[in-house]
């Protein structure tokens, strides 16, 4: 069964103190694997899509890495803007469509 | 250029009440998808629509039926609503036939009483 699963589930940060989030995939024959910021009321806003392994996206603080078996969201000296839930999906084999299988979720809180 | 709207944005209704969730996108995206929230369990698809005229089953379909009524409406029905329906509901769309991202609505947040 394809299964997605992030950790940890919730992460508190000092203002500039970097950290990683991780999601971790279990599908027969990824195409794709999407990274989403989900704010507090709202729906979720699209980051990157990240195809095969040793690919790499970046925005502004946040960098996404991909292998075989997971991906990371590195935050470098993050602010409290940063602060929300970041969401993993992915996009299964062939016959999948263009359906998403989604992760819980990490729940990123920044201080100042 | 709206994106994907939904409405209504709050919704609360009685057990045994039905009451349908509308969707519009603006993109000319083939797909649409309707998914549910719910703590600690993620986006969970109910349904979704790969072209105008198709409709599938996702993940959690039961007491739910959609409508795909042109290429930018794709509307979702409860006919007789349950508590556990209580949930924050996205609609999404999204190009077909390779791997593109999904764009998501603001959500409506039902609650069935």
């Amino acid at each position: 069964e394809d299964q997605v699963t992030q950790s940890p589930e919730a992460l508190r940060l000092q203002e500039g103190e970097s950290s990683s989030l991780n999601c971790s995939y279990t599908v027969s024959g990824l195409r794709g694997l999407f990274w989403y910021r989900q704010d507090p009321g709202k729906g979720p806003e699209f980051l990157f899509t990240l195809y095969s392994a040793g690919e790499e996206k970046e925005k502004e603080r946040l960098k996404a890495t991909l292998t075989k078996k997971e991906s990371f969201l590195h935050i470098t000296a993050p602010k409290p803007e940063d602060s929300a839930t970041y969401l993993c999906a992915v996009q299964a084999g062939a016959g999948s469509g263009g359906k998403l299988i989604f992760g819980q979720g990490t729940e990123l809180s920044v201080k100042p | 250029n709206a994106g994907v709207t939904q409405t209504p944005k709050f919704q609360v209704l009685k057990t045994g009440q039905s009451m349908t969730l509308q969707c519009a996108q603006d993109m000319n995206h083939n797909s649409m998808y309707w998914y549910r929230q719910d703590p600690g369990m993620g986006l969970r698809l109910i349904y979704y629509s790969a072209s105008e005229g198709t409709t599938d089953k996702g993940e959690v379909p039961n007491g739910y039926n959609v409508s795909r009524l042109n290429k930018r409406e794709f509307s979702l029905r409860l006919e007789s609503a349950a508590p556990s329906q209580t949930s924050v509901y996205f609609c999404a769309s999204s190009e077909w036939g390779g791997v593109y991202e999904q764009y998501f609505g603001p959500g409506t947040r039902l609650t069935v009483t």
